[in-house]
């Protein structure tokens, strides 16, 4: 199947802790973004990469670090876990002209912390 | 800076009616608008791509307008079913990303 894939879907972890957050698409797509949901539903981006490289940054703290292996990947990687890091973690993708063709997004990764 | 709202936050309707849900900008110079749906606990799907040059797009049972200018957009949902029971979200691409609105949660009644 076509898709962007997070895993994993559930992360239950304690403060202090480092955990990350894995994105593979097989679109052939070259941008790919890390969007965070909040408890109010609302969808904020957090980093966009092209073709591994980074282009959108939004301010989140320098405890969320991104990693681009190639253009099909994009990992977040959080240090230091906070309780309100606790939030539902959505990876996209898109062609660079996402102005055409819109994002096709992943089914999310819900992080707890505790 | 790009806003996004949507009215209302909430709808609940029987099923079989129309309904209408909308979506504000508050910058018009955009590329295009996306509709979403996202089930409970679940991630989101695409419904209808309205580029900025177009003022509808139509898939089955729903239509999206656009109206640029006064940055406005609608998304009619025709015969509504329990089925259609979900949070929509509109985004809009200005820039060199999507900005999203807050939702409308819709539960239709059967």
């Amino acid at each position: 199947d076509t898709a962007v894939s997070q895993t994993p879907k559930y992360l239950v972890t304690q403060m202090g802790n480092d955990k990350s957050i894995k994105c593979e698409q097989n679109l052939g797509h070259d941008t790919m973004y890390w969007y965070k949901q909040d408890s109010k539903k609302f969808l904020k981006i957090m980093f966009s990469y092209n073709n591994k490289e980074l282009i959108i940054n939004e301010t989140v703290p320098n405890r969320f670090s991104p990693k681009s292996p190639d253009k099909a990947h994009l990992n977040l990687h959080i240090n230091s876990l906070e309780l309100g890091d606790s939030a539902v973690y959505f990876c996209a993708s898109s062609q660079a002209t996402a102005a055409v063709y819109g994002y096709t997004f992943g089914s999310g990764t819900r992080l707890t912390v505790v | 800076k790009q806003e996004v709202t949507q009215i209302p936050a909430a709808l609940s309707v029987p099923e079989g009616e129309n309904l209408v849900l909308n979506c504000s900008f508050t910058d018009s110079a955009i590329y295009n608008l996306q509709w979403f749906r996202q089930d409970p606990g679940k991630g989101l799907t695409s419904l209808l791509l309205i580029q900025s040059s177009q003022r509808e797009q139509t898939s089955g049972r729903l239509n999206a307008s656009l109206d640029k200018s006064s940055g406005r957009s609608t998304l009619y949902i025709a015969a509504s079913q329990p089925g259609d029971s979900a949070t929509y979200l509109c985004a809009v691409y200005a820039g060199n990303q999507f900005y999203f609105g807050t939702g409308t949660s819709l539960t239709v009644i059967p």
